[in-house]
């Protein structure tokens, strides 16, 4: 149980170009999801956290015009990474937890690697 | 800022217990210490948590000291397929964020 599915694994695109990453829980239903970014070798900076239907808390130094997030479902958040330029390639991960207690473990998907040419 | 630190490495024998150290002395009292591991180019795989009481499951041990400073993951026989960066985390007092530190990375040897 507890499966996060992220959609795409993996994308190239120009520079310039909008980029949309879905991330689902497909076996619960996730009030409170969130928002990774990797960069090789290092360890995961959290970028947001997003609660069904109400707007993300970004963290400090992140820009929310620029990372679009919409949690519009209990099982669906999307993140749009608008005008993508190379250094926006990174890794990006979602996780969703069940509940927003301190006791719920959150449920990692498998990242999305984006490579902006 | 992550709430946690790690030694950046270690190495265990195949077959012998791997036991990875966490510090996080400034935890609050209703926070609560997560494991995870990364394997290269995945998401975060959840392994155990815990609030004050030592705790087991299919995985891992997890043993928190009784000041909770700290933490101890064990496991108690390492397969190759164990190499990964084990992270430890402290939630945040709202119980929602989790801010990642540099984790350990543990090579299994054969």
């Amino acid at each position: 149980g507890a499966v996060v599915s992220q959609h795409p694994s993996w994308v190239i695109c120009k520079s310039g170009t909008s980029v949309k990453i879905e991330c689902r829980s497909l076996d619960f239903q996730a009030t409170t999801m969130f928002w990774y970014r990797q960069f090789p070798k290092q360890s995961l900076m959290l970028m947001a956290t997003s609660n069904e239907g109400s707007k993300a808390t970004y963290e400090q130094g992140v820009e929310k015009d620029k990372f679009l997030i919409n949690h519009a479902s209990l099982t669906l958040s999307t993140l749009t990474v608008t005008s993508a330029h190379p250094e926006d390639s990174s890794f990006y991960i979602c996780s969703a937890t069940q509940g927003g207690t301190g006791n719920q473990p959150q449920h990692f998907g498998d990242g999305t690697r984006l490579s902006i040419l | 800022d992550a709430k946690t630190t790690q030694p950046p490495s270690m190495d265990c024998a195949e077959g012998r217990a791997a036991n990875l150290p966490c510090n996080h002395s400034t935890i609050s009292g209703n926070e609560y210490v997560y494991w995870y591991r990364q394997i290269h180019s995945q998401g975060p795989q959840y392994i155990i948590h815990g609030l004050k009481n030592n705790e087991t499951n299919e995985m891992a041990s997890l043993i928190i000291t009784e000041d909770r400073k700290s933490s101890t993951l064990i496991l108690p026989h390492a397969t190759l397929r164990d190499t990964a960066v084990y992270y430890c985390i402290v939630s945040d007092h709202t119980g929602n964020q989790f801010y990642f530190g540099t984790g350990t990375s543990l090579t299994v040897i054969p």
